[in-house]
């Protein structure tokens, strides 16, 4: 149990262009997705947090204009890159947890999308 | 000082040798704690899970916790090639919101 799938799992777009990555919950219900951006050996930087039917949470220094980030329902959330400049690729990871506000839980994460920008 | 440390490595050991994983952390308030074990290109998957202090074993993997000291262990037995990855720590608690703090990873290579 506790599948999370992204797609695209690789992407190559030109400069100014945008991308959509999907992050699904395949098994159970995700009140909660969170979408990290993670450089070559290094660990991973949270980018933001979503609650399904509620806006991000963008942590310091993201930008949300540029990275804006849907949770719609309990099992799918997606990040768009707007935009999308060289300075952008990186490996992108989402993981979802189900959560409430009075606890934590675990998350499980997706596999990852590489996002090579031209 | 980051809310949590964790050694980068790499460290390299022989087959079926012993590993031993640590992080050290900051905030009294982190009371769940969880070891992810990533491959290169790949998601973190979750290998360990263990509310407040003490021991939890699964297989070959032992994770320990001591509050006390604000230091928390990963075990590997008899390590394998295919353990070789990375392995992160996380925590997470009532920090005025249970945020999940990450480790920055320790690399980790078994050589046959």
């Amino acid at each position: 149990g506790a599948v999370v799938s992204q797609h695209p799992s690789w992407v190559i777009c030109k400069s100014g262009t945008s991308v959509k990555i999907e992050c699904r919950s395949l098994d159970f219900q995700a009140t909660t997705m969170f979408w990290y951006r993670q450089f070559p050996k290094q660990s991973l930087m949270l980018m933001a947090t979503s609650n399904e039917g509620s806006k991000a949470t963008y942590e310091q220094g993201v930008e949300k204009d540029k990275f804006l980030i849907n949770h719609a329902s309990l099992t799918l959330s997606t990040l768009t890159v707007t935009s999308a400049h060289p300075e952008d690729s990186s490996f992108y990871i989402c993981s979802a947890s189900s959560s409430g506000t009075s606890r934590t839980d675990t998350q499980y994460f997706g596999p990852g999308t590489r996002l090579t920008v031209l | 000082q980051k809310e949590v440390e964790q050694d980068p490595g790499p460290l390299s050991v022989p087959e079926g040798a012993i590993v031993s994983l640590n992080c050290t952390y900051s905030n009294s308030a982190f009371q769940y704690f969880m070891w992810y074990r990533q491959y290169s290109r790949k998601g973190p998957e979750l290998l360990m899970y263990t509310y407040s202090s003490g021991n939890k074993e699964d297989g070959r993997f032992t994770a320990q916790v001591d509050k006390s000291s604000k230091y928390i262990s990963l075990f590997i037995r008899d390590s394998q090639p295919s353990d070789s990855a990375t392995y992160l720590c996380a925590m997470s608690g009532n920090t005025g919101g249970f945020k999940t703090i990450f480790g920055a990873g320790t690399r980790l290579f078994v050589k046959a």
